[in-house]
């Protein structure tokens, strides 16, 4: 079985400065790890993913995230944050078997404000 | 805007009844899941389908069940409602390409069980 902790319920930040979301996961086998973002009355959209290859991984709207396979961890950040950011971010794993059964964690609500 | 369409987008039902939530995804996603994400919590996995074949299910029991079309729709559906049902359903399809498996998701359906 597999389990994903955001340990934070709410991140309030300001315009410009930088942000960083936690998640730690658990998991008996090798993961796949993703990031999602979800506006008010919106479905998902995926922000980020990682698969293999280099434990840095890039994303869209200027987000990136970083797989630390010793702490467990898959964090999400960004440098600078625009008042649009204000969203709802989960972190989700899979078992490498397959990228489409996820996990969810409870969610990070990032408030931007001026 | 990625393709995956959800119909209703909202519905109130009453406790007992039974309801059926539609999906249709891009021409070639032979993936379909669904997901349950109640409110304030993150998606929660109920099942997958795979070529009109359930391939997978999450910790839900048999009331819910579903369905997946040759024409890439499919149906979630919901017996015997219960008040803890009440939630934002959400589908997603998923295909293989160069960059592995990528999962879209829907906007998805908020049912209210009354």
């Amino acid at each position: 079985a597999q389990s994903v902790t955001q340990l934070d319920s709410q991140v309030p930040v300001f315009e410009e400065a930088p942000v960083e979301l936690r998640c730690n996961y658990s998991s008996s086998v090798s993961v796949y790890l993703f990031w999602y973002v979800q506006y008010p009355n919106q479905g998902l959209q995926l922000l980020l993913k990682y698969l293999s290859g280099s434990t840095l991984v890039k994303g869209i709207n200027g987000f990136e995230a970083e797989f630390n396979k010793s702490q467990t961890s898959f964090h999400l950040r960004k440098p600078s944050v625009h008042i649009s950011d204000t969203a709802e971010y989960f972190c989700a794993v899979s078992d490498t078997g397959t990228a489409s059964k996820l996990t969810f964690g409870t969610g990070t609500r990032l408030q931007v404000t001026l | 805007e990625t393709g995956v369409t959800q119909s209703p987008t909202h519905l109130i039902k009453t406790r007992g009844q039974q309801v059926t939530l539609r999906c249709s995804s891009q021409s070639g996603h032979n993936t379909v899941s669904w997901y349950q994400q109640a409110l304030g919590q993150g998606p929660q996995f109920i099942f997958q389908y795979y070529r009109e074949e359930e391939n997978g299910r999450g910790n839900f029991p048999p009331r819910f069940s579903g369905l997946q079309f040759p024409n890439y729709s499919s149906e979630l559906n919901v017996n015997a409602l219960e008040l803890d049902d009440s939630a934002l359903y959400l589908c997603a399809s998923s295909y293989v390409g160069l960059a592995g498996e990528t999962q879209y998701f829907g906007p998805g359906t908020r049912l209210l069980v009354l």
